[in-house]
C-alpha cells in the first residue's frame, strides 16, 4: 500500500495566522482526502482533494477556511486559515484507490492554536 | 441521521483472553465496513474489510462479523497481547461518490491488554 509523508508533524500557531500542511505520497493515487480528528472524537472528513480542480468540501467546511491544492497525483496541501483555538486538532491526509478499498493515512499533524 | 456507536469506555482485558469490540449503527445500510487500529500520535491503520453479504471475516488472530439485521459489527482479537493495546475504529461506507466509497468513522474504543 501507499506510504504517506505528512508535514509538519506538529505546530503551535498564533490565532489569526494560517498553517499549510503537506501530504506527499510515494505513488500515484486516485483519491486523496483530508480529515480532522478532535480530541476524543471520530475522524471527520473535511474534503476530497481533486487533482486539477477544486476540492469537494463536506458540510460544515468551506474553501475560504480550508483551501486545498492538489497539483498532481502524489501531492496535496491543506491550509487552515485565520486560525482560532477551536481549530486545534489533528489533521490527517488519507489516500485510497478507486472502488472498494482500504484507506492509508498519514501520521497526522497535531495543531495547537494559542 | 446516520449514526455509528462504539463503546467510548476503555476495555481492559487480561493477556491471552479474547477481546470483543462492538460497532453499532443506525439509519444506515452500509455495503462495506472496515476496522482500523490507531496508536497514540499516529494515523489509523487498516485491519479488515467486510462486505454486507459476508457474515464473518478472519485474518490471523482477528475476526470480524457483520450482522445487517442487528446493524452491528463485532471485532474479536483472540489470544490478545499487550501489543494489541490501541484504539480500534470502525468505519462504514457513506455511499459511492465519483467511483470511490467514502467512509464514516466511529469514535473508537480503546483496548488495553494487561500482562
Amino acid at each position: 500500500s501507499a506510504v504517506i509523508s505528512q508535514k509538519p508533524s506538529r505546530d503551535i500557531c498564533q490565532r489569526g495566522t494560517s498553517l499549510t500542511i503537506q501530504c506527499q505520497v510515494d505513488s500515484q493515487v486516485t483519491m486523496m482526502f483530508w480529515y480532522r480528528q478532535q480530541p476524543g472524537q471520530s475522524l471527520t472528513l473535511i474534503a476530497t482533494a481533486n487533482q486539477g480542480s477544486e476540492a469537494t468540501y463536506e458540510s460544515g467546511f468551506v474553501i475560504d477556511k480550508f483551501p486545498i491544492s492538489r497539483p498532481n497525483l502524489t501531492f496535496s496541501t491543506l491550509t487552515v486559515s485565520n486560525m482560532s483555538p477551536e481549530d486545534s486538532s489533528i489533521y490527517l491526509c488519507s489516500v485510497t484507490d478507486r472502488g472498494v478499498s482500504d484507506y492509508t493515512f498519514g501520521s497526522g499533524t497535531r495543531l495547537t492554536v494559542v | 441521521s446516520q449514526k455509528i456507536e462504539q463503546n467510548s469506555e476503555a476495555l481492559n482485558i487480561q493477556e491471552g483472553k479474547t477481546a470483543t469490540l462492538t460497532c453499532n449503527y443506525t439509519n444506515y445500510s452500509p455495503a462495506y465496513l472496515q476496522w482500523y487500529r490507531q496508536d497514540p500520535g499516529r494515523g489509523p491503520v487498516f485491519l479488515l474489510l467486510i462486505r454486507e453479504n459476508e457474515k464473518e471475516k478472519r485474518k490471523e488472530r482477528l475476526k470480524v462479523t457483520f450482522d445487517t439485521t442487528l446493524k452491528q459489527s463485532l471485532f474479536h482479537i483472540t489470544a490478545s497481547q499487550p501489543a494489541d493495546s490501541a484504539t480500534y475504529l470502525c468505519a462504514l461506507d457513506g455511499g459511492l461518490d465519483s467511483g470511490t466509497y467514502k467512509y464514516i468513522f466511529g469514535t473508537g474504543t480503546r483496548l488495553k491488554v494487561l500482562a
